[in-house]
């Protein structure tokens, strides 16, 4: 049982680059969700899943977008890369209910030159 | 609309010492508060929760958290820190009828030996 994991680990890419963040969850969990955490600003949310089939923008969503592939899987891309999204970037599920926890990755560490 | 506010980005306790984090939250519906723990390199972790019932609420590794709905606050102890414990600590609020968490900005706890 591995809960949710993430590829890859760690990620340099240069301005304008392109890449797709994976994630995968087997809790059989209905929701999904993408934060990227940054020095001094706490998690912020980029999008989220709440069952499989609809996405929705959370608090930062521009110059990302994502697509929720199956019920296990979410990924994030990154058209374009911009330094501004160096980050570290975390994949979390749950079963979609307010009182459920959420369960997060080991996370990717983006760097943007 | 909710909100979380935590007390201190910064925290520094001797070994052995209370440990005591702040959390006070805003919402217009009963919440349900969450702290979260994540060690260094590492992602997020559930401590503990409280959704409803009893306000003193137990959670892994020794921490309690109790919910005062008169002071809206969750604040997060533990009776005697160890070396172990040192960490960044987030809490989060879940309300209304959407599946979003609501973070804290984090406080990060330093043991000293």
């Amino acid at each position: 049982n591995a809960g949710v994991t993430q590829t890859p680990k760690f990620q340099v890419l240069k301005t304008g680059q392109s890449m797709t963040l994976q994630c995968a969850q087997d809790m059989n969990h209905n929701s999904m969700y993408w934060y990227r955490q940054d020095p001094g600003m706490g998690l912020r949310l980029i999008y989220y899943s709440a069952s499989e089939g609809t996405t929705d923008k959370g608090e930062v969503p521009n110059g990302y977008n994502v697509s929720r592939l199956n019920k296990r899987e979410f990924s994030l891309r990154l058209e374009s890369a911009a330094p501004s999204q160096t980050s570290v970037y975390f994949c979390a599920s749950s079963d979609g209910q307010l009182t459920d926890t959420q369960y997060f990755g080991p996370g990717t560490r983006l760097t943007v030159l | 609309a909710q909100s979380v506010t935590q007390l201190g980005s910064h925290v520094s306790v001797s070994e052995g010492a209370l440990v005591l984090l702040r959390c006070n939250y805003s919402s217009s519906v009963p919440p349900y508060l969450f702290w979260y723990v994540q060690y260094p390199n590492q992602g997020l972790q559930l401590l503990l929760k409280y959704t409803t019932g009893a306000t003193l609420v137990k959670g892994i590794n020794g921490f309690e958290a109790e919910f005062k709905k008169s002071e809206t606050s969750f604040h997060l102890t533990k009776p005697s820190a160890h070396m172990s414990d040192a960490a960044e600590y987030f809490c989060a609020v879940s309300a209304g009828n959407n599946r979003k968490l609501i973070w804290g900005l984090g406080t990060s706890l330093a043991v000293n030996p």
